[in-house]
Formats: structure tokens, C-alpha cells, sequence
């Protein structure tokens, strides 16, 4: 079974400093990984997506990129703030046009 | 546009239990996909309707089923409740988003299962 391997599990960060998630996978049927953020209580909600034609998209804070040779994507959180506390999942397209989620990653912003 | 909504929000069953799960998806989204989320798992794939067919199936008991209904909406089933099925159930519907090329799938608020 395909798997998308994500990491770290957990991460502390300093208010201000720079947050990154990574995620590995392995096949894929369609370029397209998305990048969700659940709060608390919650169900997780679209942070942003990376198309097939581009490598790197930015929206405000928040880049991912994208690196095919390696089978890897990330995402980047430039000048983390507390409000950003949260889970975030990974995801990528298996052979059934599926996602397959990563595990997450449990992002605490220290104030 | 309303958000996906899913009732109801908490649910105590016991053992041996059945239960019966509901979500309505976005107006004009017509796939609607479930997840069981737990604390180790992670977000684990049960299955996916379209057009009140099932097109997609995850490694789950036979115990798990589901329906859509030509409104779209759709429900989970899960017959002899076990401890492990202790979970948040999420449904997710999805439209194709032209500037991606693919599905974007958008998540409700999940119904919290406890299984005593």
C-alpha cells in the first residue's frame, strides 16, 4: 500500500521564526499535493495545493514546494505566529487518483 | 455557500452496536468521501461516492458501508460497533477546481464516535 511519510511528527517554533514540514512519497498518479490545517475540534481545511506545471507556489506566509526527482514536497511558514498552532496533513494522489494522507504534523508557535 | 455539515456531532455507542452517520456536501459537489481520523492513524481512507455509486473503497471491514443519495447526501454505517472504531468520522465533498486540474476536497466538521 502506498504510503506519503511526513515529518516531523511535532515541532515547537519561536513566534516569528520559520516552520517546515516535509513529506515523502512514493508514486503518484497526478501532481497534485495538497496541504491541510486542522484545528482543534475541527475537520482540516485547505491551506494551499501545488499544481502539476509549477515547482514552488506562495500564498502569503505559506510556500510549498515541490521536488519530483526526489518525491518530495514541503511547506514552508515564514513568520510563524501563535494563530498558526495546529495540525497540518500532507497528501498525494495514488494510482486510483486517491489521496493518501501523511500522518501529520502537530505545529506548536510559541509566543 | 454552507459548508459541508455532518450529524450528529457526537455520538456514545456501546459494543455490538450499530450506527448510522450523515453528511450533506456543498451544494452542487457531487463525491462525497469518508475518513476515520484517530490520534495514531492519521487520516485513513474508508470510501468515496459519486453520483450515488461507490467509486473508491479503503482497507476496512465489510462492517463499513455507506450510501449517496441522488441529493447527494450521503450516510456511513458501521454494524457491530467495536472499541476500536472509537474515532472522529469525517466526510469530505469535492469539486474539480480548474486551476488545479484535479479535486479539492472539503472537509465538515466529522461526528466524534466513543465506543464503550
Amino acid at each position: 500500500q502506498q504510503q506519503v511519510k511526513q515529518s516531523p511528527q511535532s515541532l515547537i517554533v519561536q513566534k516569528g521564526g520559520i516552520s517546515i514540514i516535509n513529506c515523502a512519497y512514493e508514486n503518484t498518479a497526478f501532481d497534485y499535493f495538497p496541504w491541510y490545517q486542522q484545528f482543534p475540534g475541527k475537520g482540516p481545511a485547505l491551506l494551499i495545493a501545488i499544481r502539476p506545471d509549477v515547482s514552488e507556489k506562495k500564498e502569503g506566509r505559506f510556500t510549498i514546494s515541490f521536488n519530483k526527482s526526489a518525491k518530495q514536497f514541503s511547506l514552508h511558514i515564514m513568520d510563524s505566529q501563535p494563530g498558526d498552532s495546529a495540525t497540518y496533513f500532507c497528501a498525494s494522489m495514488d494510482s486510483n487518483y486517491q489521496l493518501i494522507w501523511g500522518a501529520g504534523t502537530k505545529l506548536i508557535i510559541k509566543p | 455557500k454552507a459548508g459541508v455539515t455532518q450529524t450528529p456531532r457526537y455520538l456514545i455507542k456501546t459494543r455490538g452496536q450499530q450506527v448510522t452517520l450523515s453528511c450533506s456536501p456543498i451544494s452542487g459537489h457531487r463525491s462525497v468521501s469518508w475518513y476515520q481520523q484517530t490520534p495514531g492513524q492519521g487520516l485513513q481512507f474508508l470510501f468515496e461516492y459519486f453520483s450515488e455509486t461507490q467509486r473508491n473503497k479503503g482497507n476496512f471491514p465489510g462492517r463499513f458501508s455507506g450510501r449517496q443519495f441522488s441529493n447527494s447526501r450521503s450516510e456511513m454505517n458501521v454494524s457491530t460497533l467495536e472499541l476500536g472504531d472509537s474515532a472522529l468520522y469525517l466526510c469530505a465533498s469535492s469539486v474539480v477546481e480548474t486551476y488545479l486540474g484535479t479535486d479539492t476536497q472539503y472537509f465538515g466538521p466529522g461526528t466524534r464516535l466513543t465506543v464503550l
